[in-house]
């Protein structure tokens, strides 16, 4: 268990609404990724984090954009939801230290859909 | 560019036989990392093992164990005596080592789905 909650953990929302979905750890791990898990496609990066303020995009990064003000919290913004985006989104950090250094540990996921 | 194909999409298995989820990956990097997740119908995800490319020992854990092979790019995982339990979707991942300056970002394979049937 690597202390990361996601919340919320199910949500139903129309689309052309703003969506935030929220990853929070409490061991203090730097790098925390969002990725997304679609049938056929396996898990796609969106966003990651290096650090407090610090982002880059991954693969499927259009649509979305991230927000990283403290440490313990990884925000996932959806400006408009598209249907597309009905989703299960899951968070994960990377361990830098430890038996598993460089292992990615993931959160419990967020089922999304945009009606 | 990295690749990881798992080309099993669903085994289907009864109790108590040994089943193998067979992984091949693609990588430039000189050294890597290869992974192990279960996903089971509840939806998490858990990590499961973790092989640095200069460690080609094979693993056991308990029912589990991990062929990792340099020659033919694989890294199959092997459950004897399956039960009711392990029917999940597995997933292997690949990402650049400690010594190869990449960006530590895993690559997926699509997952094999394994029901293991009483």
């Amino acid at each position: 268990d690597a202390g990361i909650t996601q919340s919320p953990r199910h949500k139903v929302t129309e689309t052309g609404t703003p969506v935030t979905l929220r990853c929070h750890q409490t061991e203090n791990h730097r790098y925390m990724y969002w990725y997304r898990q679609d049938p056929g496609h396996g898990l796609r990066l969106i966003h990651y984090s290096y650090g407090v303020k610090d982002t880059d995009k991954g693969e499927v990064s259009d649509g979305y954009s991230v927000s990283r003000s403290k440490t313990e919290d990884f925000l996932l913004t959806l400006e408009s939801a598209t249907s597309s985006q009905t989703s299960v989104y899951f968070c994960a950090i990377r361990t830098r230290r430890g038996a598993e250094i460089d292992t990615q540990y993931f959160g419990p996921g967020t089922r999304l859909t945009v009606l | 560019a990295q690749k990881v194909t798992q080309a099993q999409t669903e085994i289907s298995v009864v109790e108590k036989e040994d089943v193998t989820l067979d992984c091949v990956y693609e990588t430039r990097d000189t050294t890597y990392y290869l992974f192990w997740y279960k996903q089971p119908p509840s939806g998490e995800l858990v990590f499961l093992i973790r092989r640095n490319s200069f460690d080609e020992q094979n693993e056991i854990s308990g029912r589990y164990s991990w062929n990792f092979q340099k020659s033919t790019s694989s890294f199959n995982f092997t459950i004897t005596a399956s039960q009711v339990v392990d029917s999940a979707v597995y997933f292997c991942a690949l990402s650049a080592g400690p010594a190869s300056g990449g960006s530590y970002i895993p690559t997926f394979g699509r997952g094999t789905s394994l029901i293991v049937h009483p």
